[in-house]
């Protein structure tokens, strides 16, 4: 266990669902992060989040929203997904900055949309 | 485009050998770089970094090499174990150890006994 906790593991939904994604922290962070790791891609950045204030959204789609109502918790809010949004999202967590161990990561939640 | 490469996707290699794993990088803005190793159904965790002021950091088995004028790092595992099999993926940053990291595509490395 890293100290930053995602919620579900796994998830299964239609392209017409509504779901979300949570991601918790209580490691003093505050800053968080989204993650998205496709097959044979590099992690891709999707949004930063530094007290709690959206500092980056690296030209997500509007089907994905994210939420941090804190500095413990993030979500990332689903709708509309399409097939090719499957893959591995993952959270972080970090002290402003990277500092010398960089960001803290979730195991994950491994999104597949049918 | 691509600003940290991992060309290799996959390297073998027998336990109790040196394991190398490369890493280039396009920007030269970026100074300061970390390992993270990758378990299936983990998420990312850290392994080592580096500052561009160093050539080398060494922690245990474990020591990454820094060539700025070639933009290249590397990383090198001796002796290998079965357990360092994972997905080692190389990040980087610009602005010192600010800012958000950029990641490549990860090497898998399998230790074979």
């Amino acid at each position: 266990e890293t100290g930053v906790t995602q919620t579900p593991r796994h998830l299964v939904m239609g392209m017409t669902n509504k779901k979300s994604l949570k991601c918790e922290q209580h490691l003093g962070h505050n800053a968080m992060y989204w993650y998205k790791q496709s097959a044979k891609k590099p992690l891709e950045l999707m949004f930063v989040y530094s007290l709690e204030e959206r500092v980056e959204n690296n030209s997500v789609p509007s089907r994905f929203s994210p939420e941090c109502p804190n500095s413990s918790h993030l979500f990332l809010h689903l709708h509309t997904l399409q097939p090719e949004d499957s893959a591995l999202y993952l959270c972080a967590s970090s002290h402003p900055g990277i500092g010398s161990y960089g960001y803290t990561f979730g195991s994950g939640t491994r999104l597949t949309v049918v | 485009d691509q600003q940290v490469k991992q060309n290799s996707p996959s390297l073998s290699v027998q336990e109790g050998r040196i394991s190398i794993l490369n890493c280039d990088y396009t920007n030269s803005m970026f100074d300061y770089f970390l390992w993270y190793k990758k378990y299936p159904a983990e998420g990312p965790t850290f392994l080592i970094s580096i500052s561009s002021i160093k050539d080398k950091n060494e922690d245990g088995r474990f020591t990454v090499f820094l060539n700025k004028s070639a933009k290249h790092l590397s990383l090198h595992i001796v002796p290998s174990q079965p357990g360092d099999s994972a997905v080692y993926f190389c990040a980087a940053t610009p602005g010192g150890s600010q800012g958000n990291l950029i990641f490549g595509k990860g090497t898998k490395l399998s230790v074979k006994p």
